[in-house]
């Protein structure tokens, strides 16, 4: 079974500030992996999907990393905007089985 | 194009009753997943559909969970005789591919806006 932990649950930062959402997974024979935000009351928006093979993707302001030896992923937002407020979501998909292993989140407050 | 659509938005039903929830996915998804969201738990796996082949139920709960997908397309989650602990927002994704496979390259999950229930 694969576990995938985001840490921290929670994190607020000023405006302007660069910062790093953290994803581990236990299990390393991932297919892909994606991040996702969820704004409240919403469901999930894909942000950014890294295959096994790639080691980062970049959308924006976005910037997703994957280690898979090490099954770890972060996601590098640069400049926060409070647009930016809302839960970061990762998940990841094994070698086997079809359903996406979700971590519980990163609550993101960016203060004006 | 439409996203992925849920209906309804919001369903409050008494212990006991059966509930469907319904999800429209994109216009030519093959893959459709049901995902379960309970306050302060990460999303639970309930079922998969890929095109034409049997459905993944494995993560279904319990046997008063069911769900079909008629014509490859719309999908309908049934909960009989529900319970208290069922309160929960129920999400829907489709994606072009099942983002696994060979043929696999960008294939993100769509979601749609959930059904949150309440049984009360």
């Amino acid at each position: 079974k694969q576990e995938v932990t985001q840490i921290p649950a929670a994190l607020s930062v000023p405006e302007g500030e660069n910062l790093v959402l953290n994803c581990s997974f236990t299990d390393s024979a991932i297919y892909n992996l994606q991040w996702f935000r969820q704004d409240p009351g919403k469901g999930l928006t894909s942000l950014l999907l890294i295959q096994s093979s790639q080691r980062e993707q970049t959308s924006g302001r976005l910037n997703a990393s994957l280690d898979k030896s090490s099954g770890r992923s972060t996601l590098y937002i640069a400049a926060s905007q409070p647009g930016d407020s809302a839960t970061y979501l990762c998940a990841v998909r094994r070698n086997t089985g079809n359903q996406f292993y979700f971590g519980t989140g990163t609550s993101l407050t960016v203060i004006p | 194009g439409a996203g992925v659509s849920q209906s309804p938005s919001n369903k409050v039903t008494e212990k006991g009753k059966d509930v469907e929830l319904r999800c429209d996915p994109i216009s030519g998804h093959t893959a459709l997943y049901w995902y379960r969201q309970s306050l302060g738990q990460g999303l639970e796996f309930l079922i998969y559909f890929q095109g034409n082949s049997a459905p993944d139920k494995s993560g279904l709960p319990s046997d008063r969970f069911s769900a079909e997908r008629t014509g490859g397309s719309v999908s309908t989650l049934t909960i009989q005789r529900t319970q208290q602990e069922d309160s929960a927002v129920y999400l829907c994704a489709s994606s072009l591919v099942p983002g696994g496979g060979a043929f696999s390259y960008n294939s993100p999950l769509h979601f749609g806006n959930g059904t949150r229930l309440t049984v009360t």
